[in-house]
């Protein structure tokens, strides 16, 4: 059964940094590329990052790029997303989702999702 | 940018009724296109992507469709666990982008 953990998520004040992780199981995760979706309190779905099946290529978007950094360590199935330079906006439910291909390019469908982990930006 | 407008924003239907979402994207994004399910408090899970294939496991009673650059999500017959949002997604190219979600209640 494909398993998608996230931990590290909590209240930080503006400017500030936090690192999410992501702990996967059930499924070869080295062979699939990765990604990061976040909600809003009360609003839509946002792409926020992605990282190929080797770690090799990423994606951010620009909202958040400079600022979030998507990794990855293969021998731990293990996703990161390093936060830094918070800001209120950045305010939602990260949601760690695996890609449903296998290989080294990106399908951008997400057939497995995290329960998401909560970040606040606020002092 | 490819933009996904998604109506309605909101309906209310009964047991049994068939609902129907539409998707309209900007520009051509061939069938590259998704919807998921998000049910309160829980994580999206996908239901249909390329438009028309139906994930694993997933019922029988949703379906997707598409013409051109608008795109259907149907619901043959409403079910109470089928109060949710429901997403539509395009992967054609950076950025992604979902549909603004609409909200299916039961009357």
């Amino acid at each position: 059964e494909v398993q998608l953990v996230e931990s590290g998520g909590g209240l930080v004040q503006p400017g500030g940094s936090l690192r999410l992780s992501c702990s996967a199981s059930g499924f070869t995760f080295s062979n699939y590329a990765m990604h990061w979706v976040r909600q809003a309190p009360g609003k839509g779905l946002e792409y926020v990052s992605a990282i190929s099946s080797n770690g090799g290529s990423t994606y951010h978007a620009e909202s958040v790029k400079g600022r979030l950094t998507i990794s990855r360590d293969n021998s731990k199935n293990t996703l990161y997303l390093q936060m830094s330079s918070l800001r209120a906006e950045d305010t939602a439910v990260y949601y760690c989702v695996k890609d449903i291909s296998a290989g080294p390019l990106f399908r951008r469908v997400f057939d497995y999702w995290g329960q998401g982990t909560l970040v606040t930006v606020s002092s | 940018d490819t933009q996904m407008t998604q109506s309605p924003s909101s309906l209310s239907a009964s047991v049994g009724d068939r609902v129907t979402i539409t998707c309209q994207a900007s520009q051509d994004i061939s069938n590259h296109l998704s919807w998921y399910r998000q049910k309160p408090g829980k994580a999206p899970n996908l239901l249909i992507y390329d438009a028309s294939n139906l994930e694993t496991g997933v019922p029988s009673r949703f379906s997707g469709s598409r013409s051109g650059t608008d795109f259907t999500f149907t619901i043959s017959s409403l079910q109470p666990e089928d109060i949710a949002t429901y997403y539509c997604q395009h992967y054609d190219s950076l950025p992604l982008t979902f549909g603004g979600g609409t909200k299916v209640e039961i009357k």
